[in-house]
């Protein structure tokens, strides 16, 4: 079954520094991997996806991730990071059969003035 | 939130109530999803539809139920039988069966049990 990790339940930068949020994956074949921002009350919304090709995805609002396969990850990370970046963050992965995603627990991302 | 619209934005209910939550789309998307997400914690999947007519339950669909006769709605009703309902409603869709797609988000439901 496919299972995603996020092992940070908080991560707190300063403005301007680079962020990291982490996210591992185990899955049966091969991997569709997406990254998702929530706020306050709000849905989610997409960030940017790795479906195939090169490990190094870019998305919206300057976020990128790192697809890894040998060490199933797929890290996303921003140069540097805004206060307005503070929000919560998911992971997920989809089911290998198209029909639903499984998602992380979400990492709360704090960036500090 | 892209063209998938939730109505309420907040809803109460009494306890032994039935309440129906909207979701309707308008992005020709054949696959619509209802989540419930719990202070803190992350998504579950509550039931899922493929197609028009056709929907299969997620992994905490009890005590709710849903219909999807429109390719553009997919409303879900909390009964009775849910014995804590109170959470914040997400529904998504996309486009169809193909793992490469992703899923586009409302902006949620809150209900909260008097």
């Amino acid at each position: 079954a496919q299972s995603v990790a996020q092992p940070e339940d908080q991560v707190n930068v300063a403005e301007g520094n680079p962020l990291t949020v982490k996210c591992t994956y185990s899955v049966s074949g091969n991997p569709y991997l997406f990254w998702y921002v929530q706020y306050p009350n709000r849905g989610l919304q997409f960030l940017l996806k790795y479906i195939t090709g090169d490990n190094l995805v870019k998305g919206s609002y300057g976020f990128e991730a790192e697809f890894n396969k040998s060490q199933t990850s797929f890290h996303l990370k921003k140069p540097s990071a805004l206060v307005s970046d503070s929000a919560l963050y998911f992971c997920a992965v989809d089911d290998n059969y198209g029909q639903n995603f499984v998602f992380g627990p979400g990492t709360r991302l704090s960036v500090l003035p | 939130d892209g063209g998938i619209t939730q109505s309420p934005k907040y809803l109460f209910r009494k306890e032994g109530q039935n309440v129906t939550l909207s979701c309707e789309q308008n992005l020709n998307h054949d696959a619509m999803y209802w989540y419930r997400q719990d202070p803190g914690q992350g998504l579950r999947l509550i039931y899922y539809s493929q197609i028009v007519n056709d929907f299969q339950k997620g992994d905490i669909a009890e005590g709710y139920s849903v219909s999807r006769e429109k390719k553009e709605s997919f409303p879900l009703t909390v009964t009775s039988a849910q014995k804590n309902p109170t959470a914040f409603y997400l529904c998504a869709s996309k486009w169809s069966a193909s793992g490469r797609n992703e899923q586009f988000f409302g902006p949620g439901t809150r209900l909260t049990v008097l």
